[in-house]
């Protein structure tokens, strides 16, 4: 089956530090999105990236869909404490139309004041 | 934000014990879904639904069960809990791929059951 690995699993950067993560599929997605998990509570939508080499920006974000359609990475630039969080990419391949998507495994960012 | 509630928030059961969690949405969202996230592991999908009485399973069902008996409701059970079971279950929800602005084909969260078995 599909499959995603994120990179890294984890991060501990000082505030004000620029972070960059990035996922890799064994297959094509049509679609790659980016989610943020606050402690106790659910992932919410970051970044939504539906053509290859779309590069997106939402605030200190900025993310990219490959343009092989097998990767995308996450920017966050200057980050601060709130930033702290696990962050989930997630994408859809061309197997039928159930909407489902595939999640990795998350980085887990803490950020140091 | 979008309407959608799990419960119970937090729950611990005994092992062999039933356990039915709920997934209840007020948007009228064609797909509903169950997670697990469980360390090292992330999301891992367990059943999705596309519509009432229209399930199926994700990477993860066994020892899992669902129901929709109305678009709003997603079920999740657990026939007999064990402790591998133990995680934090997410409910997630998406509009029909292909109808609407490309930006609702990402999922809406619920906040996340916290299921101990004992």
């Amino acid at each position: 089956g599909q499959q995603l690995n994120q990179s890294p699993q984890s991060m501990f950067i000082q505030e004000g530090e620029d972070v960059s993560m990035n996922c890799t599929s064994s297959s094509i997605f049509n679609t790659w999105l980016w989610y943020k998990q606050d402690p106790g509570e659910g992932p919410v939508l970051l970044i939504a990236l539906y053509k290859a080499g779309e590069l997106t920006s939402n605030g200190r974000l900025t993310a990219q869909f490959g343009i092989t359609r097998k990767d995308s990475f996450l920017n966050i630039s200057a980050s601060i404490p709130s930033d702290v969080g696990i962050y989930f990419c997630a994408g859809r391949g061309f197997s039928g139309n159930t909407g489902k998507l595939i999640f990795g495994q998350g980085t887990t960012l803490q950020v140091k004041p | 934000d979008a309407g959608i509630t799990q419960s119970p928030r937090h729950k611990v059961t005994e092992t062999g014990t039933p356990v039915t969690l709920r997934c209840h949405q007020t948007e009228n969202h064609r797909y509903m879904y169950w997670y697990r996230q469980d360390p090292g592991h992330g999301l891992r999908l367990i059943h999705y639904s596309y519509g009432v009485k229209d399930t199926d399973k994700g990477e993860v069902s066994d020892g899992y069960s669902v129901s929709r008996s109305k678009t709003e409701d997603f079920l999740l059970t657990l026939e007999s809990a064990t402790s591998s079971q133990t995680s934090v279950y997410f409910c997630a929800i998406s509009m029909t791929p292909g109808q609407g602005p490309q930006t609702n084909y990402g999922y809406t969260f619920g906040s996340g059951t916290r299921l101990t078995v004992v």
